[in-house]
């Protein structure tokens, strides 16, 4: 079975530091990582995504993961916040080795806050 | 966006009455997703779609039913309403076999009375 934690239910971060949003995962093979974002009152918005390659892996908006398979985690990394990076904030994972519908699974969620 | 619409956007029913969610997508994407999201559960899969008339259940599929006849539409129907369904839908797409990537609707606000 595979299952993704989010540690932290909320990050409060001051603008113009760097943020880090955690996330970890289980699976028995190498997995596909995937983080999103979501702001108020609409959909997920796909950030980035490591499926194989270098471990770290740039995304959209300044953002960055890395994945780290002895500690079996993708923790989501930006240099510099933004207030406008406040947000909800979900990492998901998939078996590749699943079949069926490739199913993904989705934490609980991270709201990261960031002070002006 | 991937051209996805969901509606209703907000919709208020009572226990007991059916309801019907329909996500329309422009692109003619094969793999279709309902997702359900709820405050310490993340997202939950309903059921999915491989194709018209092919679908299949998710994790929390029970009290729920889909159609698929046309590839640009996905409807989920909650057959008989609960206030366990109270919830935000989400409907997502997937673009291709080996496309990994899921892009997601605006999503359906319900409200069971």
């Amino acid at each position: 079975a595979q299952s993704v934690a989010q540690p932290e239910d909320q990050v409060n971060v001051a603008e113009g530091n760097p943020l880090t949003v955690k996330c970890t995962y289980s699976v028995s093979g190498n997995p596909y990582l995937f983080w999103y974002v979501q702001y108020p009152n609409r959909g997920l918005q796909f950030l980035l995504k490591y499926i194989t390659g270098d471990n770290l892996v740039k995304g959209s908006y300044g953002f960055e993961a890395e994945f780290n398979k002895s500690q079996t985690s993708f923790h989501l990394k930006k240099p510099s916040a933004l207030v406008s990076d406040s947000a909800l904030y979900f990492c998901a994972v998939r078996d590749p080795r699943g079949g069926g519908y490739q199913k993904v699974t989705f934490g609980i969620g991270t709201k990261l806050q960031v002070i002006p | 966006d991937a051209g996805i619409t969901q509606s209703p956007r907000h919709k208020v029913t009572e226990t007991g009455t059916p309801v019907t969610l329909r996500c329309h997508q422009t692109e003619n994407h094969r793999y279709m997703y309902w997702y359900r999201q709820d405050p310490g559960h993340g997202l939950r899969l309903i059921h999915y779609s491989y194709g018209v008339k092919d679908t299949d259940k998710g994790e929390v599929s029970d009290g729920y039913s889909v159609s698929r006849s046309k590839t640009e539409d996905f409807l989920l129907t909650l057959e008989s309403a609960t206030s366990s369904q109270t919830s935000v839908y989400f409907c997502a797409i997937r673009k291709g076999q080996n496309e990994e990537t899921q892009y997601f609707g605006p999503g359906t606000r319900l409200l069971v009375l």
